[in-house]
């Protein structure tokens, strides 16, 4: 079955870094663009940034432009965030998604992978 | 950024109740309006997409309606497996997609 499986958080002090992966099976990988969304404590969902399918195009939310980079393998189905300059205001689940098969009707996410909590503080 | 506006924030309801939840949006969207499901500590699941289609899995009690600015979430016949957290999100701004803030529904 369809699964996404994220690694990679932990505790951070401000100003650090830290890498996210999300491992993917159950489907071709290479056919479907990516997102990471996160949501911070107690509060909603933010979309973070989005991949294509081939790696070509990449898009980031403003709240992390220039401090994120997304990227893919899909020789090793992982799709990964390199989070830089980190803040607290970062604190947050990071969760990967897929592009539902919704034939193109609308940009919607489904599977979610079960989120990995990055927490930002000194 | 389109703004997404949810009502209620949260709503206590009984097992068996219909019930409604609804989104604004600060802009016309037409009908690029998903909705997501998410039980406390697990990731949101795709319920609706595209303002009235239903996700393959999700029970028919599940429905969506609106276009434009305004769109509804109802749940026909409360199950104990409904209470839940419900958000909408929007896909009409290419790479700007943006979510309400979330409607918590609670058993009375």
């Amino acid at each position: 079955q369809v699964q996404l499986v994220e690694s990679g958080g932990g505790l951070v002090k401000p100003g650090g870094s830290l890498r996210l992966s999300c491992a993917a099976s159950g489907f071709t990988f290479s056919d479907y663009y990516m997102s990471w969304i996160r949501q911070a404590p107690g509060k909603g969902l933010e979309w973070v940034s989005y991949i294509s399918s081939s790696g070509s195009t990449i898009y980031y939310a403003d709240s992390v432009k220039g401090r994120f980079t997304i990227s893919r393998d899909n020789a090793k189905n992982s799709l990964y965030l390199q989070m830089n300059s980190l803040r607290a205001e970062d604190t947050a689940v990071y969760y990967c998604a897929r592009e539902a098969d919704l034939g193109g009707v609308i940009v919607a996410f489904d599977p979610w992978g079960q989120g990995t909590l990055v927490t930002v503080s000194s | 950024d389109i703004q997404m506006t949810q009502s209620p924030s949260s709503l206590s309801a009984s097992v068996g109740d219909r019930v409604t939840i609804t989104c604004r949006a600060s802009q016309s969207i037409s009908s690029y309006l998903n909705w997501y499901q998410q039980k406390p500590g697990k990731a949101p699941k795709l319920l609706i997409y595209a303002a009235s289609s239903l996700q393959s899995g999700v029970p028919s009690r599940f429905s969506g309606s609106g276009s434009g600015t305004d769109f509804t979430l109802t749940i026909s016949s409360l199950q104990p497996e409904d209470f839940a957290t419900y958000y909408c999100q929007q896909s009409y701004s290419t790479l700007r997609y943006t979510f309400g803030q979330g409607t918590k529904l609670e058993i009375k």
